[in-house]
């Protein structure tokens, strides 16, 4: 089955340090994976994708991810964490198609705070 | 126009009531979604409308009832719920369902109380 784990529940981290929210990835073949953000009472909003390409994905907010199929990771990072920043994060994966039709499986999101 | 839409943004209701929560986007999407999200977990996957087709139930209850009129409109029609149906509702629409267009933006949600 292809699913996605978020091995941390809650990140802490000091403003303006690198910030770090991991993903591994289970799926046979070439996965698309994603990485959502939901802040407080809002709906997930997109922040990049890896579908193929380079490793190294860049996307809103100053956010990127890496691509590692070696280690099946989609870790989520940003140089210079900001207080805003602190929301519920989730990583996704897109299944193959013709395996199942599910269009994303989420993982269980990851918390960050960001202290000031 | 780049956003999705939801109304109503909160809603409280009865067991025995009947309601409606609506979806709307005009990006020319032509797959909508509608999930259900408990506090602190992720989304759940309740139905997708593809081309204005039902191509995926998530084995739904059938107090959930969707709609989709047309391209731009999602409905979610909601009778005999459960207080343990309360939580966030969240719609989502993508290009289709196809591999590469699949990228899905959400709507803000509705928030919904069974009583």
């Amino acid at each position: 089955a292809q699913s996605v784990a978020q091995p941390e529940d809650q990140v802490n981290v000091a403003e303006g340090n690198p910030l770090t929210v991991k993903c591994t990835y289970s799926v046979s073949g070439n996965p698309y994976l994603f990485w959502y953000v939901q802040y407080p009472n809002r709906g997930l909003q997109f922040l990049l994708k890896y579908i193929t390409g380079d490793n190294l994905v860049k996307g809103s907010y100053g956010f990127e991810a890496e691509f590692n199929k070696s280690q099946t990771s989609f870790h989520l990072k940003k140089p210079s964490a900001l207080v805003s920043d602190s929301a519920l994060y989730f990583c996704a994966v897109r299944p193959l198609p013709n395996s199942g039709n599910t269009p994303l499986v989420f993982g269980k999101g990851t918390r960050l705070s960001v202290i000031a | 126009d780049t956003e999705v839409t939801q109304t109503p943004k909160h809603l409280v209701m009865g067991m025995t009531n009947k309601k409606s929560l609506k979806c709307e986007q005009h990006m020319g999407h032509r797959a909508m979604y509608w999930y259900k999200q408990k506090a602190k977990k992720p989304p759940e996957l309740m139905f997708v409308y593809s081309y204005e087709k039902l191509s995926i139930n998530e084995s739904v209850p059938s107090r959930f009832s969707p709609e989709c009129p047309n391209s731009s409109l999602l409905n979610l029609h909601l009778h005999a719920l459960q207080p343990e149906d309360s939580a966030l509702y969240l719609c989502a629409s993508s290009l289709s369902t196809a591999p590469r267009q699949e990228t899905q933006y959400f709507g803000p949600g509705t928030r919904l109380l069974v009583l």
